[in-house]
């Protein structure tokens, strides 16, 4: 069983639409969670970036984490064209070790 | 732009050969991570330096080492090419601060093994 389980899709949504991406993990030591977007061939571009329980709020982005039940959420509002990627989502457990663990990626398809 | 930048950024070799991959961190940082992703993947991490020294270091066999200088860039080394090492390569810059766990990543090597 992998650490970080991420659907891989493709998610296909009408721009405009609210867009949830998810990730599950087994390792209770996480406790920093990161979101990425990679557009194809790029490297990957940090979106958000939270630690422990809770949620965050960034523009039309918002992260949450449920340590209880092992599960993170990326919400998108007002999807558009430009958010087509894949996107990534990675966690951490040690301090002073910066090793990032990252889900397969969901490649996401919004359409005009 | 995340202010880190990699070379080259493709390129193509031959099995058993050698390469050099080369990263620049963002200014300010002092602490440089190497991940390698396979195609359809997510980055799996290979090691990381802080202050010239390896950090920490995932399941990636010898063959692949690394150097970090004092103004912070870095080297990842690869000897003895196998099919499977082709991927993109990524660095990631960060500072070691803290709790702090921001990467910022560049934008990667395509390396190409055949």
């Amino acid at each position: 069983q992998k650490e970080v389980e991420q659907d891989p899709g493709p998610l296909s949504v009408p721009e405009g639409a609210i867009v949830s991406l998810n990730c599950t993990y087994s390792n209770s030591a996480f406790q920093y969670f990161m979101w990425y977007r990679q557009y194809s061939r790029k490297g990957p571009e940090l979106l958000m970036y939270t630690y422990s329980s809770g949620n965050k709020e960034d523009g039309r982005f918002t992260a949450q984490v449920d340590k209880s039940s092992k599960y993170i959420s990326l919400f998108i509002r007002d999807s558009q064209p430009s958010d087509s990627a894949t996107y990534l989502c990675a966690m951490s457990a040690q301090r002073g070790f910066q090793k990032l663990v990252f889900g397969t990626g969901t490649r996401l398809l919004v359409s005009p | 732009e995340t202010g880190v930048t990699q070379s080259p950024t493709h390129l193509i070799k031959t099995r058993g050969q050698q390469v050099t991959l080369r990263c620049s961190s963002q200014s300010g940082h002092n602490t440089v991570s190497w991940y390698q992703q396979a195609l359809g993947q997510g980055p799996q991490f290979i090691f990381q330096y802080y202050r010239e020294e390896e950090n920490g270091r995932g399941n990636f066999p010898p063959r692949f080492s690394g150097l970090q200088f004092p103004n912070y860039s870095s080297e990842l080394n690869v000897n003895a090419l196998e099919l499977d090492d082709s991927a993109l390569y990524l660095c990631a810059s960060s500072l070691r601060q803290g709790s702090t766990y921001e990467q910022y990543f560049g934008p990667g090597t395509r390396l190409t093994v055949t």
